[in-house]
C-alpha cells in the first residue's frame, strides 16, 4: 500500500537549517510529483512546494521562497525539503503528499506529518 | 491570506444539513473542474472527501457531495453527524497549467 514517512523535524534555533525527508513506498515513486504542505499551530494548510517527477520543475510558496528547497532522490524514493533561515513563523506540521493529478481518481496521500519547532 | 475564502466556521445539529462555500477566481475555482475538498481531525492529516469539484473516493459517505456555480465550490454535508465535527479545507490549483495548490483557510464545522 501507498505509504509517506516524514522525518526530520524537531526543535531548531531561529536562524538555523533543518532538511525534512518524505520516504515513500508503494507506488511508482518516479512517475508523481511531490508536494510539500504545512500547518502551523492551530491555523490552517498552507502549500508549500512542489517538485515535478523528475525534479526539473520546483515551484515555492511566497513565504518560503528562497529559503526553502526541495529536491529528491529517485533511486531512495525520497523528497526532501532543505530549510534554511528558520523563524518563528515556519513552526509547523509539515506533510509530504503525493501530487493527485495522475494518480487514479480519488486517489490522494498524505504523510502523518512531522513537526518543526523554531524556538530558542 | 489564503487565495479561496471559506467562512471561518458553521455549525448545524445532528440530521440537519450544512454547506460550506469556497471562493476563488476565475482562473483557479472557476477556470476548471479541479476542486477538492479535504475533513481533518485534531492530530490527523487532512483526508480527502470531495475531488474534482463533486466526486467522492471510494469509502466516503453520500452525506458529502459538492457542488460549483461560477468562481465559488461548496461543499454540503447532509444528516450531520457527531463524527462530522472538525475542520474543512478546500483546494485548488491555481490554474489549469499550474502546479502550485492553493487552500482555502479552513472552515470549522461544530456539530451542536
Amino acid at each position: 500500500q501507498v505509504q509517506l514517512v516524514e522525518s526530520g523535524g524537531g526543535v531548531v534555533q531561529p536562524g538555523r537549517s533543518l532538511r525534512l525527508s518524505c520516504a515513500a513506498s508503494g507506488f511508482d515513486f518516479i512517475s508523481y510529483g511531490m508536494h510539500w504542505v504545512r500547518q502551523a499551530p492551530g491555523k490552517g494548510l498552507e502549500w508549500v512546494s512542489f517538485i515535478s517527477y523528475d525534479g526539473s520543475k520546483k515551484y515555492y510558496g511566497d513565504s518560503v521562497k528562497g529559503r526553502f528547497s526541495i529536491s529528491r532522490d529517485n533511486s531512495k524514493n525520497t523528497v526532501y525539503l532543505q530549510m534554511n533561515s528558520l523563524g518563528a513563523e515556519d513552526t509547523a506540521v509539515y506533510y509530504c503528499s503525493r501530487d493527485s493529478r495522475i494518480a487514479p481518481p480519488g486517489e490522494d496521500y498524505w504523510g502523518q506529518g512531522t513537526l518543526v519547532t523554531v524556538s530558542s | 491570506q489564503s487565495a479561496l475564502t471559506q467562512p471561518a466556521s458553521v455549525s448545524g445539529s445532528p440530521g440537519q444539513s450544512i454547506t460550506i462555500s469556497c471562493t476563488g477566481s476565475s482562473s483557479d475555482v472557476g477556470g476548471y473542474n479541479s476542486v477538492s475538498w479535504y475533513q481533518q481531525h485534531p492530530g490527523k492529516a487532512p483526508k480527502l472527501i470531495i475531488y474534482d469539484v463533486s466526486n467522492r473516493p471510494s469509502g466516503v459517505s453520500n452525506r458529502f457531495s459538492g457542488s460549483k456555480s461560477g468562481n465559488t465550490a461548496s461543499l454540503t454535508i447532509s444528516g450531520l453527524q457527531a463524527e462530522d465535527d472538525g475542520d474543512y479545507y478546500c483546494s485548488s490549483y491555481m490554474s489549469y497549467t499550474s502546479d502550485i495548490l492553493e487552500f482555502g483557510g479552513g472552515t470549522k464545522l461544530t456539530v451542536l
